[in-house]
């Protein structure tokens, strides 16, 4: 079955960092993958995302690049501000039905 | 657009109660789904729609049953709630382009 494989958290930078947050995925076919954000009582929300290899997502300064060949879409931002403290979850959609496939989510806290 | 919404926001209940679990959407989405998130384990997927009158199982159903008799509306039961049914639930449609919208969340404490 399709599975994500986020890096465990939580992980703590301080501000303008630069931030990794590594995805890995298994999958049939060609998954559409995916990155959500989930501030603190809140639910998810879209951050970036991309439908085919090679592609990639940005957004708010967050980037990702679907790489087919090491099944990875890892979450990178150059300079990480205290606003973007919150969880990150890696997904992917593949396969029948389309169901969505959630990584584990990775905390991420910003210290002034 | 309000979106997703969802209500209550949080609910306390003992175990063997019932309560519903009450998701909308006014984006005309065909697809709705309904996750738990516990901590540690993501967000998994109890039920889903693809559309009116149609529903089916996701990874973790048991304890739960669901209906979509509208476009717009997809309430999950608990039919006899228990401790292990404690978590955080979301509701969730798909719009174009396979982007989900989720609803802010339903904090249950079962007793």
């Amino acid at each position: 079955g399709n599975s994500v494989t986020q890096m465990e958290g939580p992980v703590t930078l301080s501000e303008e960092a630069f931030l990794t947050i590594n995805c890995t995925y298994t999958a049939t076919g060609y998954p559409s993958l995916f990155w959500y954000v989930q501030y603190p009582g809140e639910g998810l929300q879209l951050l970036l995302k991309a439908t085919k290899a090679d592609d990639k997502g940005s957004n708010k300064g967050f980037e990702a690049t679907y790489r087919k060949e090491t099944t990875s879409f890892h979450l990178e931002k150059g300079s990480v501000q205290v606003s973007d403290s919150a969880v990150y979850f890696c997904a992917l959609i593949s396969g029948g039905y389309q169901k969505v496939t959630f990584g584990t989510g990775t905390k991420l806290q910003v210290i002034p | 657009n309000a979106g997703v919404t969802q209500t209550p926001k949080f609910q306390v209940l003992k175990t063997g109660q019932s309560m519903t679990l009450q998701c909308a959407q006014d984006m005309n989405h065909e697809y709705m789904s309904w996750y738990r998130q516990d901590p540690g384990m993501g967000l998994r997927l109890i039920h889903y729609s693809v559309g009116a009158g149609i529903t089916d199982q996701g990874e973790v159903p048991n304890g739960y049953n669901v209906s979509r008799s509208t476009t717009e509306d997809f309430p999950l039961r608990l039919l006899s709630a228990a401790p292990s049914q404690t978590s955080v639930y979301f509701c969730a449609s798909r719009g174009p382009q396979e982007t989900q919208y989720f609803g802010p969340g339903t904090r249950l404490l079962v007793l």
